[in-house]
């Protein structure tokens, strides 16, 4: 059965700090990886995209890694602030079933 | 200029009612999703259509049904409501075919369905 797995599901730090996002998955026919954002009572932002042959994708203060052959990702936030909290999503584009397979989320809170 | 909106935002109806979500998107994508998020958060597909043709179509009651009159419109309808229906229902567009999972997909604000 194809999961993913994020840890933690919930996280609070105080502004400023620097933090990793864990993201783990189970199927081996991955194409690729997303991370996605989504604050309350909206819909989903995608962050970042990771392809299979890649190791990692920066964009601004974050960036995602991949190792393939561990099963896990993670999302690194440099310098977070209060305007970061959101549920952030990973899901990976598996070529078995092609379909993106979601994980539950970690639902960060950044305090001032 | 919204890339990919759906109507109504909220919707509460009674169980047994018959029902319409609708999504637009503006992309020029290809492929158009149905997700479902439950009240874990869990978000998971339930249709995909690629140039109005049906590619996945997951475990998912025959009460509902799919409709894409064209590729920039996928709109749902659900009859017979359960009170089991009720959660946050999204659209979702992407570039590609039957590997539109390689491509990045870009979701709408999701329609929040409350069955009674």
């Amino acid at each position: 059965k194809q999961e993913v797995t994020q840890i933690p599901a919930a996280l609070s730090v105080p502004e400023g700090e620097n933090l990793v996002l864990n993201c783990s998955f189970t199927d081996s026919a991955i194409y690729n990886l997303q991370w996605f954002r989504q604050d309350p009572g909206k819909g989903l932002t995608s962050l970042l995209l990771i392809q299979s042959s890649q190791r990692e994708q920066t964009s601004g203060r974050l960036n995602a890694s991949l190792d393939k052959s561990s099963g896990r990702s993670t999302l690194y936030i440099a310098a977070s602030q209060p305007g970061d909290s959101a549920t952030y999503l990973c899901a990976f584009g598996s070529s078995n079933t092609g379909k993106l397979i979601f994980g539950q989320g970690t639902t960060l809170q950044v305090k001032p | 200029d919204t890339a990919v909106s759906q109507t109504p935002k909220y919707l509460v109806t009674q169980m047994g009612n018959d029902k319409s979500i609708k999504c637009e998107q503006n992309l020029g994508h290809d492929t158009m999703y149905w997700y479902k998020q439950d009240s874990k958060k869990f978000l998971k597909i339930m249709f995909s259509y690629n140039n109005k043709e049906l590619i996945i179509n997951e475990t998912v009651p025959n009460r509902f049904s799919p409709k894409s009159p064209d590729k920039a419109h996928l709109n749902l309808h659900i009859n017979s409501l359960e009170l089991g229906d009720s959660a946050v229902y999204f659209c979702a567009s992407s570039r590609g075919g039957s590997r539109s999972y390689i491509y990045e997909q870009y979701f709408g604000p999701g329609t929040r369905l409350t069955v009674t």
